[in-house]
């Protein structure tokens, strides 16, 4: 299996533009979810899906960031209008379990380096 | 609501050597699950090992073992024999046995393993 899969790997563009993070989770995993890491905070969770419907989005910081999923094969994050404080590595990771454990991990992408100028 | 604290962004030992990296979390739940994970310069999120509250034996995972000390709301992670390919940001992490799937993160110590 290709593993989680992430487009594009770096992303730099001006404040105020668009922005959309793509994300493939492993075929057959029910859970997908989506993080930000940045020095400052460390890993946080912006949403999860469970079987394409969005569960849980209390992490996601501003009206500015939407997510859907579609279908089971894919799911976008979008940052409408971006702003430069948005400048972070944003991670998918899907799972099949609801618990992780050294059996069936949570399976992260290599994430997107996204920066704001 | 619940937090994480890795009070150590940056630590390094000598390789073959032993080193402990500290997470401290805080809760009111009493059934919950902590993890440590490790993110080497490739990005990638790798689960270390996992504790469930409800166990007072700790984890262990090869050169991975933690030290889970529930009523201090400790829950430290023991790297034996470190090796170079150990060198990674290590990530502590809670979840509640009520809200599978979201985790808290710590916001990570950067471990430099020497040769």
């Amino acid at each position: 299996d290709a593993g989680v899969i992430q487009s594009p790997r770096h992303e730099v563009t001006e404040m105020g533009q668009e922005v959309t993070l793509r994300c493939k989770p492993i075929s057959g995993h029910d859970y997908l979810f989506w993080y930000r890491q940045t020095m400052m905070r460390g890993l946080e969770l912006l949403i999860y899906f469970n079987n394409n419907v969005p569960i849980d989005d209390s992490g996601m910081p501003e009206d500015r960031f939407s997510a859907k999923m579609p279908n089971a094969s894919f799911s976008t994050l979008k940052i409408q209008p971006s702003e430069p404080r948005d400048s972070a590595v944003y991670f998918c990771a899907s799972s099949l379990s609801q618990l992780p454990d050294s059996n069936q991990p949570q399976h992260f992408g290599d994430g997107t380096r996204l920066s704001i100028l | 609501a619940q937090t994480v604290t890795q009070s150590q962004p940056e630590m390094s030992v000598q390789e073959a050597e032993t080193v402990t990296l500290s997470c401290t979390y805080d809760t009111s739940e009493n059934n919950y699950y902590l993890f440590w994970y490790k993110q080497p310069p490739s990005r990638q999120m790798i689960l270390v090992i996992r504790q469930e509250a409800y166990k007072q034996q700790n984890a262990t995972e090869n050169r991975f073992s933690v030290n889970f000390q529930k009523a201090a709301k400790s829950f430290s992670l023991k790297i034996s024999d470190s090796q170079l390919g150990d060198t990674a940001m290590y990530f502590c992490a809670f979840m509640t046995y009520y809200n599978f799937n979201k985790f808290y993160f710590g916001s990570g110590t950067k471990l430099n393993v020497k040769p």
